[in-house]
C-alpha cells in the first residue's frame, strides 16, 4: 500500500460527460501529480501541484483541470469527454518540490462508451 | 528533450531464468534514473533508482547500474519468479522540471513454471 488513495477505482461514463476523480496524498506529502496511462499514449504526466497551487503542466487537454485542496487532496475533473480519454488515471504524490520519490496510487481507470 | 526507450515486450521467461531490460535515455547532464514496476490491476511501485553515475540500485533481486558511456540503465535478475511477472517502466526526471517524470513505454514481463 503506497499510502496514496484514489476513488473511484473504475468510472464508466457517456460521451459528452463529465467526471471527477480524487486523489489523497500520502500523510505529509505536498505534491501531487497526475498520469494518464493509455495504450497508445503510454505513461503522460498531465499535471503537478505543490502545496495548493499549480507547479507544471503536461500534456493535459483544455478539457481537462485539476485542483489541490487545502487539505492536500486533489481532484481531476474531465470534461465533454470522448472515447479517446478512455484511460487508466493515477495520482502520485512526494514529500516537495524538486525530484524526490513519487509514490502512486492504484489509478482510476475510465471507461467512456 | 529527454526521453527514455525500453526494449519492446513482452518477455516471456520461465522460472529462474535470467533476465535484462533493456533502458537507454537521452538526457542533459546527468539526471537521476528509476525503475517503477506495475503488477496486474496495480498502481506503479518504485523498484530501483541510482542518482548519480555508476551508482548501482537494487532491489528484490533486481539490479540496475547508472552507465554514462552508454547512456543505459538496463534492469537485470539473475533468477526470474512467476510473481515478477508485471511491467516495467524505466523513468528518469525532465531536465526542466525535476518534478516530472519522463517514463519508458514499459516492458511487459511475462514468467511462466
Amino acid at each position: 500500500d503506497s499510502g496514496v488513495t484514489q476513488t473511484p477505482k473504475h468510472l464508466i461514463t457517456a460521451t459528452g460527460q463529465r467526471v471527477t476523480l480524487r486523489c489523497s496524498p500520502r500523510s505529509g506529502d505536498l505534491s501531487v501529480y497526475w498520469y494518464q496511462q493509455s495504450l497508445d499514449q503510454g505513461l503522460q504526466f498531465l499535471i503537478q501541484y505543490y502545496n495548493g497551487e499549480e507547479r507544471a503542466k503536461g500534456n493535459i487537454l483544455e478539457r481537462f483541470s485539476a485542483q489541490q485542496f487545502p487539505d492536500l487532496h486533489s481532484e481531476l475533473n474531465l470534461s465533454s469527454l470522448e472515447l479517446g480519454d478512455s484511460a487508466l488515471y493515477f495520482c502520485a504524490s512526494s514529500v516537495g518540490q524538486g525530484y524526490t520519490e513519487a509514490f502512486f496510487g492504484q489509478g482510476t481507470r475510465l471507461t467512456v462508451v | 528533450g529527454d526521453s527514455v526507450t525500453q526494449m519492446e515486450g513482452p518477455v516471456t521467461l520461465s522460472e529462474e531464468a535470467f533476465l535484462t531490460i533493456n533502458c537507454t535515455y537521452t538526457a542533459t547532464g546527468y539526471p537521476s534514473l528509476f525503475w517503477y514496476v506495475q503488477y496486474p490491476g496495480e498502481g506503479l511501485q518504485l523498484l530501483l533508482k541510482a542518482t548519480k553515475a555508476d551508482d548501482k540500485g537494487s532491489n528484490k533481486g533486481f539490479e540496475a547500474t547508472y552507465r554514462k558511456e552508454t547512456t543505459s540503465f538496463h534492469l537485470e535478475k539473475g533468477s526470474v519468479q512467476v510473481s515478477d511477472s508485471a511491467v516495467y517502466f524505466c523513468a528518469l526526471p525532465s531536465l526542466y522540471n525535476t518534478d516530472k517524470l519522463i517514463f519508458g513505454t514499459g516492458t511487459r514481463l511475462q514468467v511462466f513454471p
